[in-house]
């Protein structure tokens, strides 16, 4: 089975600053790892994932997250926060790969402080 | 990449009536398609998966006489809540993947918002 677990349901930040929300993930399987964003009432956009190779994986809007096996993490990251970063974010899994069954995370809402 | 249409993106329905939500994939064929309820302040769950031309499958605790999920095409799946009442309203979003898509990822719809007044 696999889950996944955001730590810290809300984090703010200011503008400019270091944005770091971290996620571990359990899985029985190599895992494929996503991160998603959601804006108010909008759907899922993905950020980034991660599926094989390279464990630092760069994604849109200047993300990035490095997959990390001995920690069982994906913490995404982004080195200066913009007022527009603001919006719930969400990692996930899926181990099944061809059929992308994906267990989300609780999400953590990113606030942007001015 | 892969385009999935959801609609409507707001419906709102009294008490009682069914309402039918469409997921569309634009330009690929989806194969598979996933339909997800997102409760307030909480994260996605996962209510059912269904291959094209097969029967949904639900996950534990999510009724199918009451959330009907049809997959008749390889690019339209559609999601009746039937005899709405006001504990269905939620934001449903769904996801699709296909032959021609990312054999890594799935893609999501915008999302529709439910109220059942």
């Amino acid at each position: 089975a696999q889950s996944v677990t955001q730590l810290g349901s809300h984090v703010s930040v200011s503008e400019g600053a270091l944005v770091l929300l971290r996620c571990n993930y359990s899985s029985s399987v190599p895992p494929y790892l996503f991160w998603y964003v959601q804006y108010p009432n909008q759907g899922l956009q993905l950020l980034l994932k991660y599926t094989t190779g390279a464990t630092l994986v760069k994604g849109i809007n200047g993300f990035e997250a490095e997959f990390k096996k001995s920690e069982t993490s994906f913490h995404l990251t982004k080195p200066s926060a913009h007022m527009s970063d603001a919006a719930e974010y969400f990692c996930a899994v899926s181990e099944d790969g061809g059929y992308q069954k994906v267990t989300f995370g609780t999400g953590t809402k990113l606030q942007v402080i001015p | 990449g892969a385009v999935v249409s959801q609609h409507p993106s707001r419906v709102i329905c009294k008490s009682g009536t069914s309402v039918k939500i469409e997921c569309r994939s634009l330009d690929f064929q989806a194969t598979t398609m996933f339909w997800y309820r997102q409760f307030p302040k909480k994260s996605l769950m996962l209510m059912a998966t269904s291959n094209e031309g097969s029967k949904a499958t639900y996950e534990q605790g999510v009724e199918k006489d009451k959330f009907l999920i049809n997959h008749a095409s390889l690019t339209l799946s559609t999601l009746t809540v039937t005899s709405a009442h006001p504990e269905d309203s939620s934001f449903y979003i769904c996801s699709a993947s296909g032959y021609q898509t990312s054999n890594t990822e799935a893609f999501f719809g915008q999302g529709t918002r439910l109220t059942v007044v």
